[in-house]
């Protein structure tokens, strides 16, 4: 089974700094897609970016991007130029290409905007 | 715009009591998701339904049962609540396919059993 580890419950930015969240994943299939999602606080959770695995240029999103590197398991996200409304949870997360679109997530890290 | 409507925001229940938890999307969406919350635990697929009538338990069945009936609404049952399902639960649906398309997920359901 797929599993997805966000080793950073908590981070915190400076306002139009650049932050880094950092995710690890644990799969024996080639082929997969990757998701960052954000949580507000207002708690909808919408898609970030995605990035699909038999990609190698890493997937951008205006101030979103990630940096994924598939021999590491590693899927990072970046946001440059941090806004007071990227303060959210941050959920990174794994759907196979097999059986139905399951999402297999990790534990979240709350990203913190400081003025 | 894509709409996935939960029930309730907030909602109380006893322990003991059946519980349930309505979620209707608007998207014509084959594949729906019911996954639980938890601080530290990320989200955690309880059931999915990819069909009317389609069921498949997720990571943590226990406890819930699902009903499909229609192709927009899935409902989230907790035949006999109990404490440790005080928790935050989220409805997502999906179109099908092998696609990069993602889950459109519900506001939550905030439920806490006393």
């Amino acid at each position: 089974a797929q599993t997805v580890t966000q080793s950073q419950p908590e981070m915190s930015v400076q306002e139009a700094e650049t932050v880094t969240l950092s995710c690890t994943y644990d799969t024996s299939e080639s082929d997969y897609y990757l998701f960052w999602y954000k949580q507000p606080p207002s708690r909808q959770m919408i898609l970030v970016i995605r990035q699909e695995a038999y990609k190698q240029q890493n997937a951008t999103e205006n101030r979103f991007s990630v940096n994924f590197q598939k021999a590491a398991k590693s899927f990072s996200l970046k946001i440059s130029d941090s806004q007071l409304g990227d303060a959210a949870m941050y959920f990174c997360a794994y759907r196979s290409l097999q059986g139905a679109q399951k999402l297999v997530f990790g534990q979240g890290t709350r990203l913190t905007i400081n003025p | 715009d894509v709409k996935v409507t939960q029930s309730s925001r907030y909602l109380v229940k006893r322990t003991g009591e059946k519980v349930f938890l309505e979620c209707v999307q608007d998207m014509d969406h084959e594949n729906m998701f019911w996954y639980r919350q938890d601080p530290g635990l990320g989200l955690r697929l309880i059931y999915f339904s990819y069909d009317v009538k389609m069921k498949e338990k997720g990571d943590i069945p226990e406890g819930y049962s699902v009903s499909r009936e229609k192709k927009e609404r899935f409902s989230l049952i907790l035949e006999s609540a109990s404490t440790n399902q005080t928790s935050m639960y989220l409805c997502a649906s999906s179109s099908p396919g092998n696609s990069n398309q993602p889950q459109h997920f519900g506001d939550g359901t905030r439920l806490s059993i006393l």
